[in-house]
């Protein structure tokens, strides 16, 4: 079964930074991911699918990129709203999250 | 625009049977693009994808869950539906439904239940 490896765990942010989520899988099966959001209380939402395809009405300040193992997840000017936790995912695994905190 | 919802019981006791029922409103579920699938997540933690179903009634389950884990369709009245048998408190999560979306190969899961919360307690 496929793992998928999150890092970091936390991370702490300002309004304006750019950061930078990755996700690695155990092995390599397959060239895509994707990437959720969750907020306390609410159910995941999708981001990104096939790696690096923005789901409708998800602002373009996100991004996806990757192959093979590694995949990222890039949030430029991150906004007020964007302090939630991110999900990577590939096939049916699910990474353990990243918590993006307010610095 | 499909929506999802989540109904069951919210208290089940060690060693019965969780019932959950998702329905699905705006759309259908005899379609080849999509598999309908369950998820659930303990307070405080992860996702742990649970199982799916096609409609034809194709079943897919966690290895993890595997032997105590049922998932059903009903075209006929755009529902399916999880039973987890012999439950312990490691099976306390919300339990979302969702749409996997393979229209195009992998689309993710693109649409999503609001989740219910299942405690098991005696």
């Amino acid at each position: 079964d496929i793992q998928m490896t999150q890092s970091p765990s936390t991370l702490a942010a300002s309004v304006g930074d750019r950061v930078t989520l990755t996700c690695r899988a155990s092995q390599s099966v397959t060239d895509w991911a994707a990437w959720y959001q969750q907020k306390p209380g609410r159910a995941p939402t999708l981001l990104i699918f096939k790696t690096s395809n923005l789901n409708p009405g998800v602002p373009s300040r996100f991004s996806g990129s990757g192959s093979g193992t590694e995949f990222s997840l890039t949030i430029t000017d991150l906004q007020p709203d964007d302090f939630a936790t991110y999900y990577c995912q590939q096939l049916k695994a699910f990474g353990q999250g990243t918590k993006v905190e307010i610095k | 625009q499909m929506q999802l919802q989540e109904s069951g019981s919210g208290l089940v006791r060690p060693s019965e049977t969780l019932s959950l029922t998702c329905t699905v409103s705006g759309g259908s579920l005899e379609t080849d693009s999509y598999y309908w699938d369950w998820i659930r997540q303990p307070p405080g933690k992860g996702l742990e994808w649970v199982g799916s179903v096609y409609y034809t009634g194709t079943t897919y389950y966690s290895p993890s869950l595997k032997g105590r884990v049922t998932i059903s369709i009903d075209t006929s009245n755009n529902q399916f539906s999880l039973n987890l048998s012999s439950v312990t408190a490691a099976d306390s999560a919300v339990y979302y439904c969702a749409r996997e979306n393979w229209d195009d190969l992998d689309d993710g899961f693109d649409v999503w239940g609001q989740g219910t919360m299942v405690t098991v307690s005696s």
